[in-house]
């Protein structure tokens, strides 16, 4: 089992919807939570960053963490078609700069 | 601000050969690390470097090695290379203190026939 699990989807929604990605993980030593966009043959792009629980905004990203359950959510509000890339979340312990543990990726398509 | 540069672009190797990948951090950041991200997954953990040391390494074999240089840039070398080698490489840049956030740069796509 890897320590941390994502539906690779793909997930395909219709603009202007809300879409939430999530997480699962295993390591409860995990402190610092990311979440990353990537577009094709590109590299990730750091989204959303927290520490420990609970919830941060940023524009029309919403990331939640949930410790006690190990679950992490990233909610995108109004999505765009610019919006469509594979969203990877990544953990890491008592340092971000430790090396990240990812999940596999989840797959949006937003439909104009 | 200049971002996370890494060259090759991408390349083609055939198994046996040996490969150097460059990365240069973004200014200011003194730690470099290399993930390896095979088509359809999520990155993977190789080295990480802070002021020229190695801070940690993923599970992979010694083929893999890696060194940072005075100014902060890096290089990951692979030898005797596999067509499982074949992945898109990530450097990440921090700043080493703090927040501590990693940033990536395009990656170096390899080819390995």
């Amino acid at each position: 089992q890897k320590e941390v699990e994502q539906d690779p989807g793909p997930l395909s929604v219709p603009e202007g919807a809300i879409v939430s990605l999530n997480c699962t993980y295993s390591n409860s030593a995990f402190q610092y939570f990311m979440w990353y966009r990537q577009y094709s043959r590109k590299g990730p792009e750091l989204l959303m960053y927290t520490y420990s629980s609970g919830n941060k905004e940023d524009g029309r990203f919403t990331a939640q963490v949930d410790k006690s359950s190990k679950y992490i959510s990233l909610f995108i509000r109004d999505s765009q078609p610019s919006d469509s890339a594979t969203y990877l979340c990544a953990m890491s312990g008592n340092n971000a700069g430790n090396m990240l543990t990812f999940g596999g990726g989840t797959r949006l398509m937003v439909k104009p | 601000d200049a971002g996370v540069t890494q060259s090759p672009t991408h390349l083609i190797k055939t198994r046996g050969q040996q490969v150097t990948l460059r990365c240069s951090p973004i200014s200011g950041h003194k730690s470099v690390s290399w993930y390896q991200q095979v088509l359809g997954q999520g990155p993977q953990f190789i080295f990480q470097y802070y002021e020229k040391e190695e801070r940690g390494r993923g599970n992979f074999p010694d083929r893999f090695s890696a060194r940072q240089f005075p100014n902060y840039s890096s290089e990951l070398n692979v030898n005797a290379l596999l067509l499982g080698d074949s992945a898109l490489y990530l450097c990440a840049s921090s700043s080493g203190t703090g927040y501590n956030e990693q940033f990536f740069g395009p990656g170096t796509r390899l080819t390995v026939l």
